[in-house]
Protein backbone atom coordinates (compact mmCIF):
# COMPACT_ATOMS: atom_id res chain seq x y z
CA UNK A 1 0.00 0.00 0.00
CA UNK A 2 1.19 3.59 -0.96
CA UNK A 3 0.17 7.08 0.22
CA UNK A 4 -3.46 7.52 2.41
CA UNK A 5 -5.87 4.86 2.50
CA UNK A 6 -9.16 5.11 3.61
CA UNK A 7 -12.27 2.13 4.61
CA UNK A 8 -14.59 1.93 3.91
CA UNK A 9 -15.25 3.89 0.48
CA UNK A 10 -19.08 3.90 0.61
CA UNK A 11 -20.98 4.07 3.97
CA UNK A 12 -24.57 4.08 4.58
CA UNK A 13 -25.87 4.55 7.96
CA UNK A 14 -28.98 4.82 9.38
CA UNK A 15 -29.13 7.65 12.48
CA UNK A 16 -29.01 5.35 15.74
CA UNK A 17 -26.22 3.44 14.23
CA UNK A 18 -22.20 3.61 15.49
CA UNK A 19 -19.76 2.93 12.95
CA UNK A 20 -15.96 4.48 12.29
CA UNK A 21 -13.97 5.54 9.18
CA UNK A 22 -10.39 4.60 9.23
CA UNK A 23 -7.47 6.38 7.30
CA UNK A 24 -3.88 5.07 7.70
CA UNK A 25 -0.50 6.78 5.91
CA UNK A 26 2.54 4.82 4.90
CA UNK A 27 4.38 7.92 3.98
CA UNK A 28 6.41 8.48 7.50
CA UNK A 29 4.29 11.62 8.13
CA UNK A 30 3.70 13.39 11.75
CA UNK A 31 0.42 15.27 11.07
CA UNK A 32 -2.96 13.77 10.29
CA UNK A 33 -6.32 15.34 9.41
CA UNK A 34 -10.31 14.88 8.94
CA UNK A 35 -12.38 17.07 5.88
CA UNK A 36 -15.57 17.12 5.49
CA UNK A 37 -16.57 17.69 1.64
CA UNK A 38 -20.08 18.77 0.64
CA UNK A 39 -21.27 18.93 -2.48
CA UNK A 40 -20.55 22.71 -4.19
CA UNK A 41 -18.82 23.76 -1.01
CA UNK A 42 -15.18 24.19 0.54
CA UNK A 43 -13.33 21.29 2.28
CA UNK A 44 -14.05 21.73 5.74
CA UNK A 45 -11.64 21.24 8.11
CA UNK A 46 -12.53 19.09 10.91
CA UNK A 47 -9.57 17.74 13.73
CA UNK A 48 -5.46 18.03 12.83
CA UNK A 49 -3.80 15.43 14.87
CA UNK A 50 0.27 16.12 15.03
CA UNK A 51 2.67 13.65 16.07
CA UNK A 52 -0.71 12.04 17.46
CA UNK A 53 -1.92 15.14 20.12
CA UNK A 54 -5.06 16.36 18.69
CA UNK A 55 -4.12 20.41 17.35
CA UNK A 56 -7.60 20.98 15.99
CA UNK A 57 -11.27 20.72 16.88
CA UNK A 58 -12.90 23.07 14.48
CA UNK A 59 -16.21 23.39 16.61
CA UNK A 60 -17.47 19.94 15.66
CA UNK A 61 -20.19 18.18 17.09
CA UNK A 62 -19.32 15.77 19.81
CA UNK A 63 -21.71 13.37 17.56
CA UNK A 64 -18.17 12.76 15.63
CA UNK A 65 -15.18 11.56 17.75
CA UNK A 66 -11.52 11.50 16.20
CA UNK A 67 -9.06 8.95 17.39
CA UNK A 68 -5.38 9.09 16.65
CA UNK A 69 -3.75 6.11 18.16
CA UNK A 70 -0.16 6.45 16.02
CA UNK A 71 1.14 8.75 13.52
CA UNK A 72 -0.30 6.33 11.05
CA UNK A 73 -3.19 6.00 11.75
CA UNK A 74 -6.65 7.87 12.23
CA UNK A 75 -10.21 6.87 13.24
CA UNK A 76 -13.08 8.97 13.36
CA UNK A 77 -15.89 7.48 14.97
CA UNK A 78 -19.70 8.26 14.01
CA UNK A 79 -23.03 8.04 16.36
CA UNK A 80 -26.04 9.59 16.14
CA UNK A 81 -25.47 10.82 13.29
CA UNK A 82 -28.18 13.57 11.21
CA UNK A 83 -28.76 13.66 7.25
CA UNK A 84 -26.92 16.77 6.61
CA UNK A 85 -23.65 14.88 7.93
CA UNK A 86 -23.53 13.11 4.75
CA UNK A 87 -21.12 13.92 2.93
CA UNK A 88 -17.12 12.99 1.65
CA UNK A 89 -14.64 12.58 4.41
CA UNK A 90 -11.32 13.00 3.66
CA UNK A 91 -8.34 12.02 5.14
CA UNK A 92 -4.89 13.73 4.38
CA UNK A 93 -1.76 13.97 6.11
CA UNK A 94 1.73 15.91 6.05
CA UNK A 95 5.06 15.84 7.11
CA UNK A 96 4.08 18.04 10.07
CA UNK A 97 1.10 20.32 10.59
CA UNK A 98 3.49 23.60 12.20
CA UNK A 99 5.62 23.81 8.75
CA UNK A 100 3.49 25.89 6.40
CA UNK A 101 4.86 24.65 2.94
CA UNK A 102 4.46 20.83 3.57
CA UNK A 103 1.47 19.75 1.30
CA UNK A 104 -1.18 17.75 2.29
CA UNK A 105 -1.63 14.37 0.94
CA UNK A 106 -5.01 12.90 0.36
CA UNK A 107 -7.05 9.78 0.73
CA UNK A 108 -9.44 8.30 -1.22
CA UNK A 109 -12.71 9.67 0.98
CA UNK A 110 -15.18 7.48 2.71
CA UNK A 111 -18.81 8.59 0.92
CA UNK A 112 -21.10 8.55 3.93
CA UNK A 113 -24.76 8.84 3.61
CA UNK A 114 -26.84 9.27 6.62
CA UNK A 115 -30.76 7.68 6.37
CA UNK B 1 -13.53 33.65 9.71
CA UNK B 2 -11.27 32.99 6.07
CA UNK B 3 -13.10 33.93 2.68
CA UNK B 4 -11.52 32.26 -0.47
CA UNK B 5 -13.53 33.01 -3.63
CA UNK B 6 -12.84 31.04 -6.78
CA UNK B 7 -15.40 30.75 -9.96
CA UNK B 8 -17.84 28.20 -9.69
CA UNK B 9 -17.41 26.54 -13.27
CA UNK B 10 -14.94 27.30 -16.68
CA UNK B 11 -15.01 25.98 -19.77
CA UNK B 12 -12.22 25.58 -22.41
CA UNK B 13 -11.35 23.97 -25.58
CA UNK B 14 -8.65 20.94 -25.90
CA UNK B 15 -5.22 22.67 -26.55
CA UNK B 16 -6.37 26.22 -25.09
CA UNK B 17 -5.31 27.97 -22.09
CA UNK B 18 -7.46 28.56 -19.02
CA UNK B 19 -6.76 31.53 -16.11
CA UNK B 20 -8.83 30.14 -12.52
CA UNK B 21 -8.22 33.36 -10.39
CA UNK B 22 -8.88 32.59 -6.46
CA UNK B 23 -8.99 35.63 -3.98
CA UNK B 24 -8.66 35.48 -0.36
CA UNK B 25 -8.84 37.14 3.19
CA UNK B 26 -7.27 35.63 5.78
CA UNK B 27 -5.97 36.23 9.34
CA UNK B 28 -2.03 36.68 7.89
CA UNK B 29 -0.92 34.44 5.24
CA UNK B 30 1.45 31.56 5.01
CA UNK B 31 1.53 30.21 1.54
CA UNK B 32 -1.13 29.13 -1.20
CA UNK B 33 -1.73 25.66 -2.73
CA UNK B 34 -3.72 24.48 -5.67
CA UNK B 35 -4.92 21.01 -5.69
CA UNK B 36 -6.55 19.61 -8.57
CA UNK B 37 -9.42 16.64 -7.96
CA UNK B 38 -11.00 14.71 -10.21
CA UNK B 39 -14.95 13.01 -9.87
CA UNK B 40 -14.69 10.64 -7.08
CA UNK B 41 -11.16 10.60 -6.61
CA UNK B 42 -8.65 12.25 -3.95
CA UNK B 43 -7.10 16.22 -4.45
CA UNK B 44 -3.88 15.73 -5.42
CA UNK B 45 -1.16 18.56 -5.13
CA UNK B 46 -0.22 21.09 -7.75
CA UNK B 47 1.97 24.20 -6.74
CA UNK B 48 2.74 26.23 -3.79
CA UNK B 49 3.16 29.85 -3.73
CA UNK B 50 4.54 31.52 -0.93
CA UNK B 51 6.62 34.74 -2.55
CA UNK B 52 4.92 37.27 -4.97
CA UNK B 53 5.97 35.88 -8.71
CA UNK B 54 5.33 33.19 -10.97
CA UNK B 55 6.06 29.39 -10.42
CA UNK B 56 6.19 27.16 -13.70
CA UNK B 57 5.84 22.93 -13.53
CA UNK B 58 5.18 22.26 -17.08
CA UNK B 59 1.80 22.76 -18.62
CA UNK B 60 0.92 24.29 -15.04
CA UNK B 61 2.18 28.03 -13.77
CA UNK B 62 0.67 29.67 -10.20
CA UNK B 63 0.96 33.00 -9.68
CA UNK B 64 0.52 35.08 -6.29
CA UNK B 65 0.19 38.74 -5.41
CA UNK B 66 0.25 38.82 -1.44
CA UNK B 67 -0.42 42.53 -1.53
CA UNK B 68 -3.32 42.07 -3.94
CA UNK B 69 -4.89 38.79 -1.74
CA UNK B 70 -5.16 37.07 -5.43
CA UNK B 71 -3.54 34.18 -7.53
CA UNK B 72 -3.98 32.52 -10.85
CA UNK B 73 -3.55 29.23 -12.41
CA UNK B 74 -2.79 28.84 -15.52
CA UNK B 75 -3.60 25.72 -17.78
CA UNK B 76 -1.50 25.50 -20.99
CA UNK B 77 -1.92 23.53 -23.90
CA UNK B 78 -5.53 21.74 -21.95
CA UNK B 79 -5.75 18.33 -22.51
CA UNK B 80 -9.00 16.65 -21.62
CA UNK B 81 -7.91 14.76 -18.72
CA UNK B 82 -7.40 18.25 -17.41
CA UNK B 83 -10.76 18.04 -17.03
CA UNK B 84 -11.36 18.46 -13.49
CA UNK B 85 -12.07 20.87 -10.23
CA UNK B 86 -9.00 23.40 -8.81
CA UNK B 87 -9.21 23.92 -5.09
CA UNK B 88 -7.43 26.51 -4.22
CA UNK B 89 -6.19 27.26 -0.56
CA UNK B 90 -4.72 29.39 1.58
CA UNK B 91 -2.65 28.92 5.05
CA UNK B 92 -3.29 31.42 7.60
CA UNK B 93 -1.09 32.62 10.48
CA UNK B 94 -1.52 29.84 12.69
CA UNK B 95 -0.92 27.24 9.71
CA UNK B 96 -4.63 26.12 9.52
CA UNK B 97 -5.67 25.74 5.48
CA UNK B 98 -8.65 27.00 4.66
CA UNK B 99 -9.99 25.75 1.17
CA UNK B 100 -12.16 27.56 -1.62
CA UNK B 101 -15.17 25.75 -2.79
CA UNK B 102 -13.34 25.00 -5.86
CA UNK B 103 -13.76 25.82 -10.32
CA UNK B 104 -15.06 22.96 -12.27
CA UNK B 105 -13.16 23.08 -15.59
CA UNK B 106 -14.58 21.44 -18.27
CA UNK B 107 -12.65 20.75 -21.35
CA UNK B 108 -14.63 20.16 -24.65
CA UNK B 109 -13.09 18.21 -28.00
Amino acid sequence: ETGVTQTPRHLVMGMTNKKSLKCEQHLGHNAMYWYKQSAKKPLELMFVYNFKEQTENNSVPSRFSPECPNSSHLFLHLHTLQPEDSALYLCASSQDSGRPSYEQYFGPGTRLTVT
Amino acid sequence: GQNIDQPTEMTATEGAIVQINCTYQTSGFNGLFWYQQHAGEAPTFLSYNVLDGLEEKGRFSSFLSRSKGYSYLLLKELQMKDSASYLCAVRDRDYKLSFGAGTTVTVRA
